[in-house]
């Protein structure tokens, strides 16, 4: 099992530019998290879906959009990058909404 | 004021001797309560929660959580250099489906 996965592992963008950041787990979770990371700041909630068909906004949502494709896939959207938008995204998925596994991360540098 | 605080650090530790970690949470709902190991450039690993008050052990980890005073800590014992990390704390605010994190506290296990 890959356990969860994430594209790409580093990206740039410049100002304006949109992009998605892909997530994948195969390990049949029901929950999945998208989270930034920066520095001092710990992981803060970006978007979160407790299960297939639902997403619900968490701590720091704008700005960003979210599509949970299927039970195994939740994709995060920008469709306007901004430089506060730097940060290092992990995804995240969990049997019972509390367990986390997480994803390698994705490290966003926006110009 | 934060809902979950840990101090920053850094915490040198010798090695061989004990790290004990703090978190103290806000909401007094909370149910559950997780630690993660996060190396630099890396994603966050479980490595232990706790659901009841008193103390969990795991190998070298121990988890103490103290509901009325509204705390849990992280105790390594015989502390290795590959311990050298950031610890983060997580609690399921409310018993919601989201957990909220801390800052984390990096540690450094000094030869």
């Amino acid at each position: 099992n890959a356990g969860v996965t994430q594209t790409p592992k580093f990206q740039v963008l410049k100002t304006g530019q949109s992009m998605t950041l892909q997530c994948a787990q195969d390990m049949n979770h029901n929950s999945m998290y998208w989270y930034r990371q920066d520095p001092g700041m710990g992981l803060r909630l970006i978007y979160y879906s407790a299960s297939e068909g639902t997403t619900d906004k968490g701590e720091v949502p704008n700005g960003y959009n979210v599509s949970r494709l299927n039970k195994r896939e939740f994709s995060l959207r920008l469709e306007s990058a901004a430089p506060s938008q730097t940060s290092v995204y992990f995804c995240a998925s969990s049997w019972d909404q509390e367990t986390q596994y997480f994803g390698p991360g994705t490290r966003l540098l926006v110009l | 004021q934060k809902e979950v605080e840990q101090n920053s650090g850094p915490l040198s530790v010798p090695e061989g001797a004990i790290a004990s970690l703090n978190c103290t949470y806000s909401d007094r709902g909370s149910q559950s309560f997780f630690w993660y190991r996060q190396y630099s450039g890396k994603s966050p690993e479980l490595i232990m929660f706790i659901y009841s008050n008193g103390d969990k052990e795991d190998g070298r980890f121990t988890a103490q959580l103290n509901k009325a005073s509204q705390y849990v800590s992280l105790l390594i014992r015989d502390s290795q250099p590959s311990d050298s990390a950031t610890y983060l704390c997580a609690v399921n605010v409310a018993a919601g489906n989201k957990l909220t994190f801390g800052g984390g506290t990096r540690v450094l296990v000094k030869p």
